[in-house]
């Protein structure tokens, strides 16, 4: 079955450190995202992707980075700069071009800051 | 500014009962609108979608919404919930040629027996 695959789906961290969130999909989707959730804020958006090696900040960017190297695959890594990481993270994919389909989500990173 | 607003934070429905979630929003010109819904540690789920044309679209789940643009609102409506719509539901929007989805902060509804 076609799907998006985050993994891990928990992972604790210390501060200082850096974390890299993985996001697959076997959806053949061009656009891909990441959102942060938190209780009673809804999905903010970090990061989005319309096509392999291109991606744009989102309204939450500064300290994460991503990377789209290959179409299936778009990797967040959480910095050190963050300065609240905390959360749940969502990672997402639509096709066709922009606002023109529902977002797919998968099920979800946690993180935790020691 | 473009937002999306679901005024009710928390809900509470008996079961059998019928159930109105609300959602206004304010953009700049007709979006496509979404109703998601998220059970506890997992992902967001597609309820129904808007495009255009019918303003009573269905969904899956016995969900349905109807767009009225006078009133910039998207509700989403079910007749009778069942304990297994206990659940957090998100309305959201996007423009068309745009890749913000802007989501509302949610409402989590309990069902009670």
């Amino acid at each position: 079955d076609g799907g998006i695959t985050q993994s891990p789906k928990y992972l604790f961290r210390k501060e200082g450190q850096n974390v890299t969130l993985s996001c697959e999909q076997n959806l053949n989707h061009d656009a891909m995202y990441w959102y942060r959730q938190d209780p009673g804020q809804g999905l903010r958006l970090i990061y989005y992707s319309q096509i392999v090696n291109d991606f744009q900040k989102g309204d939450i960017a500064e300290g994460y980075s991503v990377s789209r190297e290959k179409k299936e695959s778009f990797p967040l890594t959480v910095t050190s700069a963050q300065k609240n990481p905390t959360a749940f993270y969502l990672c997402a994919s639509s096709r066709g071009q922009g606002g023109t389909g529902e977002l797919f989500f998968g099920e979800g990173s946690r993180l935790t800051v020691l | 500014a473009q937002s999306v607003t679901q005024p009710d934070i928390h809900i509470t429905v008996s079961e059998g009962a019928s159930l109105e979630l609300r959602c206004n929003y304010s953009y700049g010109a007709t979006p496509y609108l979404f109703w998601y819904v998220q059970s506890p540690g997992q992902g967001l789920q597609l309820l129904l979608k808007y495009f255009s044309g019918d303003t009573l679209v269905q969904g899956i789940k016995g969900f349905e919404a109807e767009f009225k643009r006078s009133q910039s609102s998207f509700n989403l409506r079910k007749p009778s919930v069942h304990w297994s719509d206990a659940a957090e539901y998100f309305c959201a929007v996007v423009g068309s040629g745009t890749y913000k989805y802007i989501f509302g902060t949610g409402t989590r509804l309990k069902v009670l027996a």
